[in-house]
């Protein structure tokens, strides 16, 4: 496996259930992302992972709750979403953002389209 | 707030021909600007990165420009192709590793 890849690519849950996705990078990253992409919309950034420490939670409902293990692997966790939570959740991977002077670009795995019924 | 605009949002030329993608930002403090590509359905593909002390990077048929004074990117594509059919995102960098800022993005289709 090569890049960045997110398990499952397609998932509709109920509003009771409770899954997880799985994103895991093959670059030698120190950070990575979860964003929302919905209809119409911007890409929300959600959360930010650097050195497995979340730097960044952007005000996101306790409904999700993301898990970082090792620089390498991001989960989020989904219990009790709303339909509203229906979107493509991207995860992405950089080198480490915050190293004085450094330059980098986020690298992104292909999403997955989650549906909440 | 910086804020992330995208124009034209969707575009469609026959091809061959050349084409600009206009993104313009509120704060011109932009650190560093990045745009993307998006096939329907799937993640993001890294197209240019240009850096704070940069104008302008090219890619084969691609080149992207920055003026920060203006608070202006434009993506600039030569000879398109059907290929090139998808929505193009810009996303700029406030200051070295902070958040990125997405605009909507400009849905562009290459009729053959």
């Amino acid at each position: 496996e090569t890049g960045v890849t997110q398990t499952p690519r397609h998932l509709v849950m109920g509003m009771t259930n409770k899954k997880s996705l799985k994103c895991e990078q093959h670059l030698g990253h120190n950070a990575m992302y979860w964003y929302k992409q919905s209809a119409k919309k911007p890409l929300e950034l959600m959360f930010v992972y650097n050195f497995k420490e979340q730097t960044e939670n952007n005000s996101v409902p306790s409904r999700f709750s993301p898990e970082c293990p090792n620089s390498s692997h991001l989960f989020l966790h989904l219990h009790t979403l709303q339909p509203e939570d229906s979107a493509l959740y991207l995860c992405a991977s950089s080198q480490d953002p915050f190293f004085s002077g450094a330059t980098y670009e986020q690298y992104f795995g292909p999403g997955t389209r989650l549906t909440v019924t | 707030k910086q804020e992330v605009t995208q124009i034209p949002a969707a575009l469609s030329v026959p091809e061959g021909e050349n084409l600009v993608l206009n993104c313009s930002f509120t704060d011109s403090a932009i650190y560093n600007l990045q745009w993307f590509r998006q096939d329907p359905g799937k993640g993001l593909t890294s197209l240019l990165l240009i850096q704070s002390s940069q104008r302008e990077q090219t890619s084969g048929r691609l080149n992207a420009s920055l003026d920060k004074s203006s608070g202006r990117s434009t993506l600039y594509i030569a000879a398109s192709q059907p290929g090139d059919s998808a929505t193009y995102l810009c996303a700029g960098e406030e200051t070295s590793g902070s958040r990125l800022t997405f605009g909507e993005g400009t849905q562009l289709t290459v009729n053959p």
